[in-house]
């Protein structure tokens, strides 16, 4: 069972805004930095944002994030077909001393 | 272009050793971290162990009884060991690199491992 929880599914309609919650505690998300993770289907995870708000070269404006407290948000504006995957959040936690994934999220466009 | 490619065995006997190798090209692995990642089919994603370029590593506590990861620096390669394999290591297993011990930056495209006599 994952530290981090996330919602198992998610749904939105093409150009509508969808946000995708990541819950904690205080040894993780409360004390560290967040990560998101987008896993196309068939493929290999590839980072989505990092340090709970900075985007790799490449990733859309579209892709946001934002955390608060012992939780995240990974958010996404202007939905498109292709953004249809699975979503990960992680964090480094104290008590692991390693890093936590969430269970993931299942984004369908519909 | 930076590229990871993970290779080794697809199938593993049960308590047999499971050994994967992470070749890395168009790039160094030199003051970088290397993580190993895996999923279980149709699960998420579980955090195997770090190795740093000067050959510190860090395990997940559930499998740091069983796991070894190391680096070759010569070669460019991360090799991973997972001793006394049952059915539940079955999985994909991924290598990455980043600049940071928080976040995978570079992700290789997986290898999938079977555990199975």
């Amino acid at each position: 069972q994952s530290v981090l929880t996330q919602p198992p599914s998610a749904s939105g309609t093409p150009g509508q805004r969808v946000t995708i919650s990541c819950s904690g505690s205080s040894s993780n998300i409360g004390s560290n930095t967040v990560n998101w993770y987008q896993q196309l289907p068939g493929t290999a995870p590839k980072l989505l944002l990092y340090t709970n708000n900075q985007r790799p070269s490449g990733v859309p404006d579209r892709f946001s994030g934002s955390k608060s407290g012992t939780s995240a948000s990974l958010a996404i504006s202007g939905l498109q077909s292709e953004d249809e995957a699975d979503y990960y959040c992680a964090a480094w936690d104290d008590s692991l001393n390693g890093w936590m994934f969430g269970g993931g999220t299942k984004l369908t466009v519909l | 272009q930076v590229q990871l490619q993970e290779s080794g065995p697809g199938l593993v006997k049960p308590s047999e050793t499971l050994s994967l190798t992470c070749s890395v090209s168009g790039g160094s692995i030199n003051t970088y971290y290397c993580h190993w990642i895996r999923q279980p089919p149709g699960k998420g994603l579980e955090w195997i162990g770090y190795v740093y370029y000067i050959g510190s590593t860090n395990y997940n506590p559930s499998l740091q009884s069983r796991v070894t990861i190391s680096l070759d620096t010569s070669k460019n390669q991360i090799s991973l060991k997972l001793s006394s394999v049952t059915a539940a290591d079955t999985a994909v297993y991924y290598c990455a690199r980043s600049p940071s011990l928080y976040y995978a930056q570079i992700w290789g495209q997986g290898t999938m491992v079977t555990v199975s006599s």
